[in-house]
């Protein structure tokens, strides 16, 4: 059964603070893997995605690392801010139709205190 | 460019009513998309459109049904409101059904059935 599962559930850290979310899939094929912030209240954004050959990616502060052997991602995040405070879901696509279903994450809430 | 529009960000329904969750979008892409998010859960896939004229049945369909007569719009419709189907809902585009161009979402409906 294709999933996405991610750790921890929550998180809280001090401003200034780094952190590291995890991701583990089963799904297959794998097409891609993305990490998406999404606010309260609003939909998710696109932070970094990656292909099977791809192991790392950054974006500003958000380094995403995938081991597509392990079937695991991780989004480091490094000198947190209050604007950090989110949900973080991991997002896997597979090649299994001609739509390339995604797999969403349930998310890891992330908040960061002053 | 205002991306993915959804209306009305909130709505209260009593069962057994109906309405539409409208979504339109202005980038011209030709996939849509309509999740639901459950409290703690990820997103899961209602419905989606490959182009104008062209729908098809996601992972929840049950008690919704939608149209795509233009690129722009993609409305979502609720026929026989139940309590189940208290959720966020949110609509989201792509450029094509490669998902590395990645969706873009819109900030979501906040549907309570009482």
């Amino acid at each position: 059964k294709n999933q996405v599962e991610q750790s921890p559930q929550s998180l809280i850290i001090l401003e200034g603070k780094n952190c590291t979310l995890q991701c583990n899939y089963t799904v297959s094929p794998f097409s891609n893997l993305r990490w998406y912030k999404q606010d309260t209240g609003r939909g998710p954004v696109s932070l970094t995605i990656m292909t099977f050959s791809e192991n790392t990616k950054s974006n500003g502060r958000y380094t995403a690392t995938l081991d597509a052997d392990t079937k695991q991602s991780s989004l480091h995040i490094t000198a947190s801010q209050l604007s950090d405070s989110a949900s973080y879901i991991c997002v896997v696509s597979d090649r299994g139709s001609t739509l390339g279903r995604l797999y969403f994450g349930r998310g890891t809430q992330l908040t960061v205190w002053p | 460019n205002a991306g993915v529009t959804q209306t009305p960000k909130f709505r209260i329904l009593k069962i057994g009513q109906s309405m539409t969750l409208q979504c339109t979008q202005d980038m011209n892409h030709n996939y849509m998309y309509w999740y639901r998010q459950d409290p703690g859960m990820g997103l899961k896939l209602i419905y989606y459109s490959v182009g104008a004229g062209i729908t098809d049945k996601g992972e929840v369909p049950n008690g919704y049904n939608v149209s795509r007569s233009t690129t722009e719009d993609f409305p979502l419709r609720l026929e026989l409101a139940a309590p189940s189907q208290t959720s966020v809902y949110f609509c989201a585009s792509s450029y094509s059904n490669v998902d590395y161009y990645g969706y873009t979402f819109g900030s979501g409906t906040r549907l309570t059935v009482v």
